[in-house]
């Protein structure tokens, strides 16, 4: 079946350290791939997305790119703030209305 | 165009009572999904619904959990008589009929069962 492994948590950074969230994913055929981020007490928001191999998502200053040949799709941001603590989900799903698929998720915190 | 609502934000059950979580999709959306977060958990999908209609219900559990999307109205999720191991934040997400491959969460309905 489909699944997505993240790295565990929690992952503490200093303000401006380099992140990276390895995220790999099983999965048949061609799914979207997507990273999801969780403020402490909210719902879930889109951080960004890709739906083919070799796309690369971004979205506010964080990037990730879908890697078909090691079935990859880690997130990265050069220079962390400590705003950008929070809970980050990768996720996938095959095509448009079907259920997203979800990794455990990993905790950041970004200490001053 | 207001987001995803869902109510209510918290609600608190004794074992043995009935739990109802209302959302509210993105204008327009007809297409609803329900999550649930168990703690230090990600998310996992229950069912799936549109207008009127259960199209996956695959991840829901086949006892006292339900879940209904009215012609009008929020799409509700029912829990009967429920006991402690359903504590969790239950989200919705919605999409339109017309898939952009994006659904849009609500801010979660956090059950704690006494």
């Amino acid at each position: 079946g489909n699944s997505v492994t993240q790295m565990e948590g929690p992952v503490t950074l200093s303000e401006e350290a380099f992140l990276t969230i390895n995220c790999t994913y099983t999965a048949t055929g061609y799914p979207s791939l997507f990273w999801y981020v969780q403020y402490p007490g909210e719902g879930l928001q889109l951080l960004l997305k890709a739906t083919k191999a070799d796309d690369k998502g971004s979205n506010k200053g964080f990037e990730a790119t879908y890697r078909k040949e090691t079935t990859s799709f880690h997130l990265e941001k050069g220079s962390v703030q400590v705003s950008d603590s929070a809970v980050y989900f990768c996720a996938l799903r095959h095509s448009g209305n079907t259920p997203l698929v979800f990794g455990k998720g990993t905790r950041l915190s970004v200490i001053a | 165009n207001a987001g995803v609502m869902q109510n209510p934000r918290h609600l608190v059950r004794r074992r043995g009572q009935e739990a109802r979580l209302r959302c509210s999709p993105m204008k327009g959306h007809s297409h609803v999904y329900w999550y649930r977060q168990l703690p230090e958990e990600g998310l996992k999908f229950m069912v799936y619904l549109q207008k009127e209609n259960i199209i996956d219900e695959s991840g829901m559990p086949k006892e006292r959990f339900s879940a209904e999307f009215p012609k009008e109205g929020p799409s509700i999720l029912r829990i009967q008589q429920v006991v402690r191991g359903d504590s969790a934040a239950y989200f919705c997400a919605s999409e339109g009929a017309v898939s952009t491959d994006t659904q849009y969460f609500g801010p979660g309905t956090r059950l704690t069962v006494l």
